[in-house]
């Protein structure tokens, strides 16, 4: 039973660019979260996606976005990369109410130098 | 807006020992509350998870407990070992079913 996969584990890009991170849920789950975690802090909720909309939003400029496809994988996009998006970055699939939990993914590791 | 606190933030046992993470949360109108582990670099591995009308849930050496009239859940690990050296991290999901919200983690480190 593959649990959620997340792509790619690391990344470096520079100052300015644009990066897309992909996620592919744990089989039955229909719900997609992004959070992004800080060295030493607890990951921080970026937004919820559900039928392909989102549901949910954190406390993140708009050069934050995201994407869900019809087979539930998703995918979170980050413009104009800024030093301080520096983070782990992790997805976690969830399916039906909130009666369940989340199930994570390992993380992308983005660098921005 | 909710906010979740975990104390201590850092905590050395010698193996075998008993010990007690904590976790405190601001709004007690929760859906549930979950218990994770991270290791260093590497994503959330759930350990348990306790719905709002639970009091307890149990796991081989772990019990969660959940009190939500104080706002407060603790994680007990009995004989502890070094491979539970890890970071230990609480979240609390509130009734909108939407998000959940992360405490900054406990670092455990159990010598052997």
């Amino acid at each position: 039973d593959a649990g959620v996969t997340q792509s790619p584990t690391h990344l470096i890009k520079t100052r300015g660019q644009q990066v897309t991170l992909r996620c592919s849920p744990k089989s039955g789950h229909d719900t997609v979260s992004w959070y992004q975690q800080a060295l030493g802090q607890g990951p921080q909720f970026i937004f919820q996606y559900y039928e392909e909309e989102e549901r949910q939003r954190g406390n993140f400029p708009d050069r934050f976005s995201g994407h869900q496809f019809p087979n539930y994988s998703s995918e979170l996009n980050v413009n104009a990369l800024l030093l301080g998006d520096s983070a782990l970055y992790l997805c976690a699939s969830s399916s039906g109410g909130a009666s369940y939990g989340y199930t994570f993914g390992s993380g992308t590791r983005l660098t921005v130098v | 807006k909710q906010e979740v606190t975990q104390i201590p933030a850092a905590l050395s046992v010698p193996e075998g020992e008993n010990l007690v993470l904590n976790c405190s949360f601001t709004d007690s109108a929760i859906y549930n509350l979950q218990w994770f582990r991270q290791d260093p670099g590497k994503g959330l591995t759930s350990l348990l998870l306790i719905q709002s009308s639970q009091r307890e849930q149990t796991s081989g050496r772990l019990n969660a407990s959940l009190d939500k009239s104080s706002g407060r859940s603790t994680l007990y690990i009995a004989a502890s070992q070094p491979g539970d050296s890890a970071t230990y991290l609480c979240a609390v999901r509130g009734y909108n079913a939407g998000k959940s919200t992360f405490g900054d983690g406990t670092t455990l480190t159990v010598k052997p």
